[in-house]
């Protein structure tokens, strides 16, 4: 079975810093990946996806993800933090098939920009 | 806006009733999945429909949940005897399906979601 793991459920960075978000995912099968953003009481917003075509994907706003298929990672990376970047970020994994598409969610990293 | 919409935003409800959410997704796809997400986790997969077939459900979708998408376009999640257990936010997301527009999987669009509580 698929999952998706998280490291750090709480990341903080001051305006202009580097944004590091870990993402590790077990698969059997080659995985389809993504990152969303999700802003409070609202639902998710894709930031990007990985689809096999290009190990480094570049997102919305500014952001961009790395796939290390020898790490089984997925770091999504932003070179300078923004206020606005302050939400809640959620990897997720999925597969394709007849019966797939559906996506497994990490527990999310709350990210703060402080100014 | 052509983005999906769910209708309620908020609903509050007693133990035992039933509450029924529905969800319009974008017009030209044919996927639609329901996800449910507590606070501080991820959203996690409840069900989901192609066309109007319902092809997968989650453990977590007990008796007390049914799902119907009727004419293949808007969706309804209805859960009956509601139970304190349920309050969560109702994310409703939908896609192409695999093999259109060039295969593969693709991305979900999702909703604002409903946010239920039961007191």
């Amino acid at each position: 079975a698929q999952s998706v793991t998280q490291l750090g459920s709480h990341v903080s960075v001051s305006e202009g810093a580097l944004v590091l978000l870990r993402c590790n995912y077990s698969s059997s099968v080659p995985p389809y990946l993504f990152w969303y953003v999700q802003y409070p009481n609202q639902g998710l917003q894709l930031l990007l996806k990985y689809t096999s075509a290009a190990t480094l994907v570049k997102g919305i706003n500014g952001f961009e993800a790395e796939f290390k298929k020898s790490e089984t990672s997925f770091h999504l990376t932003k070179p300078s933090a923004h206020m606005r970047d302050a939400a809640e970020y959620f990897c997720a994994v999925s597969f394709s098939g007849t019966s797939y598409g559906k996506l497994t969610f990490g527990q999310g990293t709350i990210l703060t920009v402080h100014p | 806006d052509t983005g999906v919409s769910q209708d309620p935003r908020h609903k509050i409800t007693k133990r035992g009733q039933n509450v029924t959410f529905r969800c319009d997704p974008i017009s030209e796809h044919n996927r639609l999945y329901w996800y449910r997400q507590t606070l501080g986790q991820g959203p996690e997969f409840l069900t989901y429909f192609q066309n109007e077939a319902q092809l997968e459900k989650s453990r977590l979708l007990s008796d007390r949940f049914s799902a119907e998408r009727p004419k293949g376009s808007f969706s309804t999640l209805e859960i009956q005897r509601t139970e304190q257990g349920d309050s969560a936010m109702y994310l409703c997301a939908s896609s192409l399906g695999p093999g259109l527009a060039g295969g593969g999987v693709h991305e979900q669009y999702f909703g604002p979601g409903t946010r239920l509580t039961v007191t």
